[in-house]
This record gives structure tokens, C-alpha cells and sequence, in this order.
């Protein structure tokens, strides 16, 4: 069975430095891997996912994740953060050919100025 | 395009009263994903809706319950309200899985369910 761990429960970064949100996963084969965006009192929003092929993922409003089958990682990345960045990322892996997804417990990130 | 949309936004009950929440998914998603989301516990898989039958459920009491309809919207219902039942409730919906398997699940913003 799948697993998704978000090892970072929150993070602070400054605006205008760079973010790396971690995440690690838990599948015989390569998976389908997602990771979405949840501000206050919203729902989650789609950033980027990798079913297959190139390892680095381009996503909306400037983030990146990079796939690593030999750690077990797909990290989210943004070279620059803003402010309006502040929310809860959620990681989450669902298995080729199957029906579920599980979702990481997320990791909340603070900007400060 | 029309995204999945929620109803009520917010929902205030009491403890013994029953709580229904409804969903219409993305036009052309067939399937219907229930979460609870409590404070500091994450995103709970409560249910799976697709093609107008139940495909999975999460590890909770009978007292949640649901239904998908022909036009593939949502309700979940849940009986005899606790305390612990406060939460914000998120559906989402995607592409039928057994043809296009794990696609991109797309959220509403949710119902807060509030129980005093």
C-alpha cells in the first residue's frame, strides 16, 4: 500500500528566499505524485503532479517539484516566495492503475517579512 | 468551466441533530471524494463516489453516509452529531478512475460544520 510522509509539520521562510517543502513517499513502482496548495478557508488547489517521464515537474504560480525515485522524494520547490504563499501544502500519491489517493498531513508555511 | 461547488458554506448544528452537505462536481467528473478535514488532523478520506455507487470508505461510523445521483452530484449525511463531528468537510471530484486512474482530484472550498 501507498504512504506519504511530510516530515516538516511547519516552516518560515522570509520573503523573497527560497522554499524547498519535503516530501516522501511509499510504493513497489513509481507513482502517480501530486502536491496542492490550501489557503484559509478555501479548498485545495491542484500545483503540479508527475505520472511519468521528465523528473522535474513545472507547476503554477512559479513552483517546481523534482522527483527522485532512488529517495523516495518528490520535493516542492520556489526559488523566490511571496507573501500570498502563506497556506498549508499537501503532498499526496495515488497508485498507477489504482483508485485511491492518500494525502500527506501537510506542511504550513509562514512568511515573514 | 465551472469548478466543484459546496453547499452550505457554513453549517451550525447541535449535538443529536443530523447534518447534510452537498457537492456538484466538475461537468464530465463521474467521481465524488468526501474529507473531513478537523483542526491539526489533516485531510480524512471519509468516502468514494463513482457512477452512482459507493467504491470506498474511510474509517468512520456508519452514522456518515452518502449518495451519488444521476447527475453525479453529492451529499453526505451525517446522523446523531458530536462534538468531534466540527470540521470543514471538502469534496472534490475527477475523471472516472477505472479509465483514467488516479487523476488530479479538483476541490470546492468546502463546508464548515460547526456542533454546539
Amino acid at each position: 500500500a501507498q504512504s506519504v510522509t511530510q516530515p516538516d509539520i511547519h516552516i518560515t521562510v522570509s520573503e523573497g528566499a527560497s522554499l524547498e517543502l519535503r516530501c516522501n513517499y511509499s510504493y513497489g513502482a513509481t507513482p502517480y505524485l501530486f502536491w496542492y496548495v490550501q489557503s484559509p478557508g478555501q479548498g485545495l488547489q491542484l500545483l503540479l503532479k508527475y505520472f511519468s517521464g521528465d523528473t522535474l515537474v513545472q507547476g503554477i504560480k512559479g513552483f517546481e517539484a523534482e522527483f527522485k525515485r532512488s529517495q523516495s522524494s518528490f520535493n516542492l520547490r520556489k526559488p523566490s516566495v511571496h507573501w500570498s504563499d502563506a497556506a498549508e501544502y499537501f503532498c499526496a500519491v495515488g497508485a498507477p492503475g489504482g483508485f485511491k489517493t492518500i494525502f500527506g498531513a501537510g506542511t504550513r508555511l509562514f512568511v515573514k517579512a | 468551466e465551472a469548478g466543484v461547488t459546496q453547499s452550505p458554506t457554513h453549517l451550525i448544528k447541535t449535538r443529536g441533530q443530523q447534518a447534510t452537505l452537498r457537492c456538484s462536481p466538475i461537468s464530465g467528473h463521474t467521481s465524488v471524494y468526501w474529507y473531513q478535514q478537523a483542526l491539526g488532523l489533516g485531510l480524512q478520506f471519509l468516502l468514494w463516489y463513482d457512477e452512482g455507487e459507493e467504491r470506498n470508505r474511510g474509517n468512520f461510523p456508519p452514522r456518515f453516509s452518502g449518495r451519488q445521483f444521476p447527475n453525479y452530484s453529492s451529499e453526505l449525511n451525517v446522523n446523531a452529531l458530536e462534538l468531534e463531528d466540527s470540521a470543514l468537510y471538502l469534496c472534490a471530484s475527477s475523471l472516472e478512475v477505472r479509465f483514467f486512474s488516479n487523476q488530479p482530484q479538483h476541490f470546492g472550498d468546502g463546508t464548515r460544520l460547526s456542533i454546539l
